[in-house]
């Protein structure tokens, strides 16, 4: 199957620095790639769909100011959360699709990112 | 919103028997997904059933839907310890897959 690598794995920062977490498509092209966040024991919450060249559409709740996406190509998008705060402490996964009748997505193995 | 909801939330077995997770969902749907998750790790996806298909098999997987009543069940038959995680079932209306809680499955050896 399509792979999906994110970069990096963890990441502690401290409190009011930005981090940024990349996604990338290793072996095909994504038109479209979704950032999730999930909270320990729970599910999978969509952050924000962002295709290429185009700006990321964000779900209700998520502040597109905190949370800034970028999907400059089509194998690599980026989330940069900015001015990081220990609420922001998650599991974040990113997934990537590509067009056609499967819909499948591919997701990425994860980043755990640390605020302290 | 939610969509997907699974259950049961935890399940426990022994290695050889049969796991059965269910996952209902409320609007109309192109497809559902499972997916499966080790602790602390990304997502694998299981399986994808279309909203025209009533069943499907992997390997020792079978997913069944039911449009009728919005539901669909995942059975893992001769579970292995190795089948140990959490496992998600997703909808997809037009291009998002929103995710259910997950069942955590526990595979005693």
């Amino acid at each position: 199957g399509a792979v999906v690598s994110q970069h990096p794995s963890r990441v502690i920062c401290k409190s009011g620095t930005s981090v940024k977490i990349e996604c990338r498509s290793l072996d095909f092209q994504a038109t479209t790639m979704f950032w999730y966040r999930q909270f320990p024991k729970k599910s999978l919450m969509l952050m924000a769909t962002s295709n290429e060249g185009s700006k990321a559409t964000y779900e209700q709740g998520v502040e597109k100011d905190k949370f800034l996406i970028n999907h400059a190509s089509l194998t690599l998008s980026t989330l940069t959360v900015t001015s990081a705060h220990p609420e922001d402490s998650s599991f974040y996964i990113c997934s990537a699709g590509m067009t056609g009748p499967t819909y499948e997505q591919y997701f990425g193995p994860g980043t755990r990112l640390t605020v302290t | 919103s939610q969509q997907g909801e699974e259950d049961p939330q935890a399940l426990s077995i022994q290695e050889g028997e049969n796991a059965t997770m269910n996952c209902s969902y409320k609007t109309s749907i192109n497809n559902l997904q499972w997916y499966r998750q080790n602790s602390g790790r990304g997502l694998v996806h299981l399986i994808l059933i279309r909203s025209n298909e009533r069943e499907k098999h992997s390997g020792r997987l079978r997913v069944t839907l039911d449009t009728s009543k919005k539901s669909s069940s995942l059975l893992i038959t001769a579970s292995r310890a190795a089948d140990t995680a959490s496992y998600f079932c997703a909808t997809r209306g037009s291009e998002k897959l929103v995710f259910g809680k997950g069942t955590k499955l526990t595979v005693n050896p």
